[in-house]
């Protein structure tokens, strides 16, 4: 089984500052990482994904994400934030193989500072 | 392209009475089927989910039960509402043959228990 930690509940940032959201996995078998995030009242939409290849993944909105096999971890980040980018953001990841479910973490809460 | 639609929006419904929210998708044939929920400043919590037509399965043992009538369409039900069903459920779907592929999410009902 999979397991996910987000290890910040909330982030407060000033406006164009830069952020890092932190996420850690564990598993005993090769994953699959994804970010999503999730405005006010709203479902979750995928920022980004890792699958192989380059551990360096971009994604919208000018968010980016790095896995790490060797620290499992896989933080989100972006160089200068904008109050639109207000919301929870939530680290899942899954077993590269077969119907595996997706494991989220229980979400990062980030409020920009104008 | 895909869609997913889920709906009430919103919905109040006092103790004891039955659930029925629904949700479809389109554009995609055979695709794997969700329902979380996720309570108040928390992660979400899968339900339900489904490989197929008819074949549910459950990950936590509740009052609610989930259905899948149509290869498209995915309900999730409940007899008696509980005070603790209050939540936001979600709906998602992702693609049935390939493991690496992230799940979709719909834009959720608010279900409040009077």
């Amino acid at each position: 089984a999979q397991s996910v930690t987000q290890l910040d509940s909330q982030v407060p940032v000033f406006e164009e500052a830069p952020v890092e959201l932190r996420c850690n996995y564990s598993s005993s078998v090769s994953v699959y990482l994804f970010w999503y995030v999730q405005y006010p009242n709203q479902g979750l939409q995928l920022l980004l994904k890792y699958l192989s290849g380059s551990t360096l993944v971009k994604g919208i909105n000018g968010f980016e994400a790095e896995f790490n096999k060797s620290q499992t971890s896989f933080h989100l980040r972006k160089p200068s934030v904008h109050i639109s980018d207000t919301a929870e953001y939530f680290c899942a990841v899954k077993a590269n193989f077969g119907n595996e479910k997706l494991t989220f973490g229980t979400g990062t809460r980030l409020t920009i500072i104008p | 392209s895909q869609t997913i639609h889920q709906w009430p929006a919103t919905l109040v419904q006092p103790v004891g009475s039955p659930l029925s929210l629904e949700c479809t998708v389109e554009g995609t044939s055979n695709p794997n089927l969700y329902w979380y929920r996720q309570a108040a400043g928390r992660g979400l919590q899968l339900l339900f989910y489904s490989v197929g037509i008819g074949q549910i399965s459950s990950e936590v043992p509740q009052n609610l039960s989930a259905s899948r009538p149509q290869d498209r369409q995915f309900i999730l039900s409940s007899k008696k509402l509980l005070l603790s069903d209050s939540g936001f459920y979600l709906c998602a779907w992702s693609e049935g043959s390939y493991s690496n592929q992230p799940q979709h999410f719909g834009d959720g009902t608010r279900l409040s228990i009077l």
